[in-house]
């Protein structure tokens, strides 16, 4: 599992609170992603991270922020939940040959209600 | 832009049928192509990178840049396939990847 762990695991919020996801690797890798998964949309990087403090967006990266202050810690934060955000979240890093394959964390369910 | 096509939501097959699930691409530069399964609630698993070349659990993928094609194929279907599998393309630009919509396999006796 390439040591990549994500809490909590499941989280049921309402509209208009915040919320932190946090993903934490154990293996020193530089690059780290988020992902939503949903049906019909299969996986979309929402943020992803190349080095401490060093963030960039993705493809839908409206309505959260990151923050990667240690290498082994990256941050996904909604600032005000909305329904919409309800999904699946995916946290993964950058390894193997090449560095180009991507291994994931065990995933956080979140519902927004 | 680049895109992934996965044109079939959900396919299914009966026990020892050929499989194959289809995924198309376009980028105008070298792809790099992957195949990813995930099992019921469970985290996504790399299964192919079409560098590679490599056999797992059964499956093959095979690049065809006229196509722009990188089709999962594996001769005979086991129950334990049953999965969504996701085909991805890594354009390079910090191994970000962008996902087909997944297909969900459903192998059934």
């Amino acid at each position: 599992d390439a040591g990549i762990t994500q809490s909590p695991r499941h989280k049921v919020t309402e509209t208009g609170t915040p919320v932190t996801l946090r993903c934490h690797q154990t293996e020193n890798h530089r690059y780290m992603y988020w992902y939503r998964q949903d049906p019909g949309h299969g996986l979309r990087l929402i943020h992803y991270s190349y080095g401490v403090k060093d963030t960039d967006k993705g493809e839908v990266s409206d309505g959260y922020s990151v923050s990667r202050s240690k290498t082994e810690d990256f941050l996904l934060t909604l600032e005000s939940a909305t329904s919409s955000q309800t999904s699946v979240y995916f946290c993964a890093i950058s390894a193997g040959r090449g560095y180009n394959e991507q291994f994931f964390g065990p995933g956080t369910r979140l519902t927004v209600l | 832009a680049q895109r992934v096509t996965q044109p079939e939501k959900l396919l299914s097959v009966f026990k020892g049928a050929p499989v194959e699930l289809k995924c198309n691409y376009s980028y105008s530069g070298s792809p790099e192509l992957f195949w990813y399964v995930q099992y019921s609630r469970q985290r996504l698993q790399l299964l192919l990178r079409h560098i590679s070349r490599e056999s797992i659990k059964g499956f093959t993928a095979d690049l065809n840049k006229g196509e722009t094609s990188f089709h999962l194929k594996k001769p005979f279907a086991q129950e334990e396939d049953s999965a969504m599998y996701y085909c991805a393309l890594n354009i390079g630009t910090a191994s970000k990847l962008t996902f087909g919509t997944g297909t969900r396999l459903q192998v059934t006796l």
